[in-house]
């Protein structure tokens, strides 16, 4: 197994732009998260999803948007990229029915914008 | 919302110390989760630990619920063990499901 995969690993972006971050898991968890992580900060948590279908807010969704049509996929939007965005952002998953089970992180993407 | 608070936040250790670090929250949790975030960015999930006591070789944690706080032991460190360790906790009362509140972590510096 992959496990978590997140692609890009890096990128650079002007204000204003848009983009898309893809998060993949192979290990037919039912949980996916996305968080971020500011420098010298914790990780807090923008969107997540319960299933297939069904996505809700975190902490801090201002400015993006996800959406789920698989099991295995979590793409995490930016319409209008602002330096605030600027953050490193990790993907991560659980298999649990009710979220109590360990969270498995995928590798980050580093999000600058300039 | 939960708080989460881990101390110390800086730690220097010399290769082979022991050492403690702490996570306290502020609610009942029904999920408690101990990671490393090596040098490299990388979170590696060490123990899921919403009560007790568990040892993985060299890492050991315990949570006293009751109490609401987490230890996590690391017994004749290495320079590998360097990063940051983050203590997470998930809301009891539901609504969250499984959401993860991180505390801010605890940066260790392993010198040879």
């Amino acid at each position: 197994n992959a496990g978590v995969t997140q692609t890009p690993k890096f990128r650079i972006l002007k204000i204003g732009q848009s983009m898309t971050l893809q998060c993949t898991q192979d290990m037919n968890h039912n949980y996916m998260y996305w968080y971020r992580q500011d420098p010298g900060m914790g990780l807090k948590l923008i969107y997540y999803s319960v299933g297939a279908g069904i996505t809700d807010k975190g902490e801090v969704p201002n400015g993006y948007n996800v959406s789920r049509s698989t099991t295995e996929d979590f793409p995490l939007r930016l319409e209008l990229a602002a330096p605030s965005q600027t953050s490193v952002y990790f993907c991560a998953s659980s298999l649990g029915t009710s979220g109590t089970d360990t969270q498995y992180f995928g590798p980050g993407t580093r999000l600058t914008v300039l | 919302g939960i708080q989460v608070e881990q101390s110390p936040p800086d730690l220097i250790l010399q290769e082979g110390a022991n050492s403690t670090l702490r996570c306290n929250f502020s609610d009942s949790v029904n999920n408690l989760q101990w990671f490393h975030q090596n040098p490299w960015g990388q979170l590696i999930n060490l123990f899921y630990i919403p009560s007790g006591t568990k040892q993985n070789g060299r890492l050991s944690a315990t949570t006293v619920a009751t109490e609401r706080y987490s230890l996590l032991y690391i017994s004749s460190s290495q320079t590998t063990d360097s990063g940051v360790y983050f203590c997470a906790v998930g809301d009891y009362y539901g609504g969250s499901q499984g959401n993860l509140i991180f505390g801010k972590g605890t940066k260790l510096s392993v010198k040879p």
